[in-house]
């Protein structure tokens, strides 16, 4: 059974770096073909696709928030850790993660979501 | 990199069926033949899957939701619609630069 859960601040100020972390079981990130990847939705608004880390350590960003995202994975703790910095109010959202299984480009399995808000 | 287009809003009745389009481009939609899933969320849920690789449905979705793909467009269709479908859709695409994209998004009203 996949299970992922997000945790991190509920509050930044704005200009502030925000981390999150995606704790998940049921499957390990040393796992050939494995991946964890970010998603976002600001209140009332689409969902926004972040990165994505491999279990090879190779990772892709999204090409509009490349600049301010980094994303790192602990094999051992089950976890991988998103940064973003300069955070501004625009980027009040709940952020997700989610599962990545092998060979696949799409999240069968999410976490929960946390609801971030930036404060200016 | 624009978010593929989608219908913002679309509507039916009961038992009706109704296509949700997803149009992009051959950097996006159109990049691979398969990869593109769709996602339906309801309000404050969090989004699940309904159909991945174009066409193909996970275990347990309903067989009332289908997807299908041609050159830059994919689509969902929800046919017998029920008042539970009533929900936002989005279609997700791996593009030619191997990143992922979320189509705008369409609220689905069942009348």
């Amino acid at each position: 059974q996949i299970t992922l859960k997000e945790s991190g601040p509920t509050q930044v100020k704005r200009t502030q770096t925000l981390t999150l972390t995606c704790t998940f079981s049921g499957f390990s990130l040393s796992m050939d073909g494995m991946g964890v990847g970010w998603v976002r939705q600001p209140p009332g608004k689409a969902l926004e696709w972040l990165a994505l880390i491999y279990w090879d350590d190779n990772k892709v960003y999204s090409p509009s928030l490349k600049n301010r995202l980094t994303v790192t994975k602990d094999t051992s703790r089950n976890q991988v850790v998103l940064t973003m910095t300069n955070m501004d109010p625009v980027d009040t959202a709940t952020y997700y993660c989610a599962h990545r299984d092998f060979g696949e480009y799409f999240f069968h399995y999410w976490g929960q979501g946390t609801l971030v808000t930036v404060s200016s | 990199q624009s978010a593929p287009t989608q219908p913002a809003s679309v509507s039916g009745s009961p038992g009706q069926s109704i296509t949700i389009s997803c149009t992009g481009t051959s950097s996006d939609v159109g990049a691979y033949k398969y990869y593109v899933s769709w996602y339906q969320q309801h309000p404050g849920k969090v989004p699940k899957l309904l159909i991945y690789n174009a066409n193909s449905r996970p275990s347990g979705v309903s067989d009332r939701f289908s997807g299908s793909k041609s050159g830059n467009t994919a689509s969902l269709t929800i046919s017998g619609l029920q008042p539970d479908d009533e929900a936002d859709y989005y279609c997700l695409s791996l593009t030619a630069s191997n990143t992922l994209l979320f189509g705008a998004g369409t609220k689905l009203t069942v009348l």
